[in-house]
């Protein structure tokens, strides 16, 4: 059985540029959730996805935005980068979402994200 | 507190007991969790806790909750070189959109002297 893919795994961006990341969830699995982490601010949450509909949201500004396909694939975007935005972008899916059940999350291995 | 909160560093020596403790935000709590992150990793479930159980037992690892004072405690027997990394509790519980959302602590740096 597959794990939770995230693509692509190391990324350098400039400053105002944008960028997308991909997360293939684990087969079966409805839900992704986004979680930015920084050794400054630990693990943010971003949002969470379900069935194609975007069910939660952080405290994060507009310029971070996501989506997800019907075949459960998310992708999250950022626009307009800016330096602090330089963190490990982790994608997590469960079966139902918010994960309240004794599976808890699968998380992909992350997005290195470099802004310059 | 609205943080879920973890010490930030724990050092042991191989062979001893680790003890990791977590103080987390809502009694209303449904499902609470430990998770391991090794260096370029995600993060990997290790073991969860439901709310209505006060302790749980699994290979090496011992999850003692105290709703009361709502803390979370991870003990790793034993404690191996391969248990060095970053272990985060996380708590789950229903939003005010009758969601289910984790947050996560800030992760506690296990190092695990040879």
């Amino acid at each position: 059985k597959a794990g939770v893919t995230q693509t692509p795994r190391y990324l350098i961006k400039t400053r105002g540029q944008q960028v997308t990341l991909s997360c293939s969830p684990i087969s079966g699995h409805r839900s992704v959730s986004w979680y930015q982490q920084t050794p400054g601010q630990g693990l943010q949450f971003l949002f969470e996805y379900f069935s194609e509909t975007q069910r939660n949201k952080g405290n994060f500004p507009g310029r971070f935005s996501g989506r997800q396909f019907s075949n459960s694939r998310s992708e999250m975007n950022v626009s307009t980068l800016e330096l602090g935005d330089s963190a490990l972008y982790l994608c997590a899916s469960s079966l139902e979402g918010g994960a309240a059940t004794n599976y808890g999350y699968t998380f992909g291995s992350g997005t290195r994200l470099t802004v310059v | 507190g609205e943080d879920v909160e973890q010490s930030l560093f724990l050092s042991v020596r191989e062979g001893d007991s680790s003890v990791i403790n977590c103080t987390y935000t809502d009694s209303s709590s449904t499902y609470l969790y430990w998770y391991k992150q090794e260096p370029g990793a995600g993060l990997q479930l290790l073991t969860y806790i439901f709310s209505n159980m006060d302790m749980k037992q699994d290979q090496r690892l011992t999850v003692l909750l105290n709703k009361k004072d709502k803390h979370l405690s991870l003990r790793i027997a034993d404690t191996q070189t391969g248990d060095s990394a970053i272990y985060f509790c996380a708590e789950s519980l229903r939003d005010s959109g009758g969601y289910q959302k984790v947050t996560f602590g800030t992760g506690t740096k296990l190092q695990v002297i040879p």
